[in-house]
């Protein structure tokens, strides 16, 4: 069984369209992460949330809104996509949201904007 | 200003040679992990380092905590073409996340 999977695994789309990622992990984990990774491989910090509570929200864009029904899914839906938003997204999670938790990331969602 | 560096950003060697990887900051970490990615993956923690002086080995893997608890290093004995991926190092952030750094990809060719 997969511990944080994330739906779709690709996605192609044209600018202006508004797009949702979906995310759940089967951990029990009380912590849930997104993440983006740009073409040089940074992976950067976007949302985090603590049994359905945003932890936090880094300067990300009001466009990404991020949704957690409960604390197994962690939802990110992206509104009027630009080409920068181009990217792989991972979702991640982590038994809490202390330092030194292993982060368990999922497989990633590589959206392309053209 | 990334709050971990990662050195070198690229590393290309022969299989059966041995590297050093660096993370490198100006803060003190109560803890600091190092991943690896592989293309199309996501990434898989190797190791966390907690205590300053630290010293973690995991088969030919030797992970090492600055006595400062500011730097790590990764060294990588005997290295095999399965090795080749991101590596990557993680430090708390100002809210207590994990900050990545920018990543040593590495090549180890047969």
């Amino acid at each position: 069984d997969t511990a944080v999977s994330q739906t779709p695994k690709y996605l192609v789309t044209q600018m202006g369209n508004d797009k949702s990622i979906k995310c759940e992990q089967n951990l029990g984990h009380d912590t849930m992460y997104w993440y983006k990774q740009d073409s040089k491989k940074f992976l950067k910090i976007m949302f985090s949330y603590n049994n359905k509570e945003l932890i936090i929200n880094e300067t990300v864009p009001n466009r990404f809104s991020p949704k957690s029904p409960d604390k197994a899914h962690l939802n990110l839906h992206i509104n009027s996509l630009e080409l920068g938003d181009s990217a792989v997204y991972f979702c991640a999670s982590s038994r809490t949201g202390a330092p030194g938790n292993t982060i368990y990331f999922g497989e990633g969602s590589w959206l392309t904007v053209v | 200003t990334q709050l971990l560096e990662q050195s070198p950003q690229f590393l290309s060697i022969q299989e059966g040679e041995n590297l050093t990887v660096y993370c490198n900051s100006s803060s003190v970490f109560s803890s600091l992990q190092w991943y690896r990615q592989e293309p199309g993956e996501g990434p898989v923690l190797l190791v966390t380092v907690v205590t300053g002086g630290e010293v973690k080995k995991l088969k030919r893997l030797t992970f090492q905590f600055g006595d400062a608890r500011k730097d790590s290093s990764l060294h990588i004995t005997a290295a095999q073409p399965g090795d080749t991926g991101l590596y990557l190092c993680a430090g708390a952030g100002g809210n207590n996340d994990m900050r990545f750094g920018a990543g040593t990809r590495l090549t180890v060719k047969p």
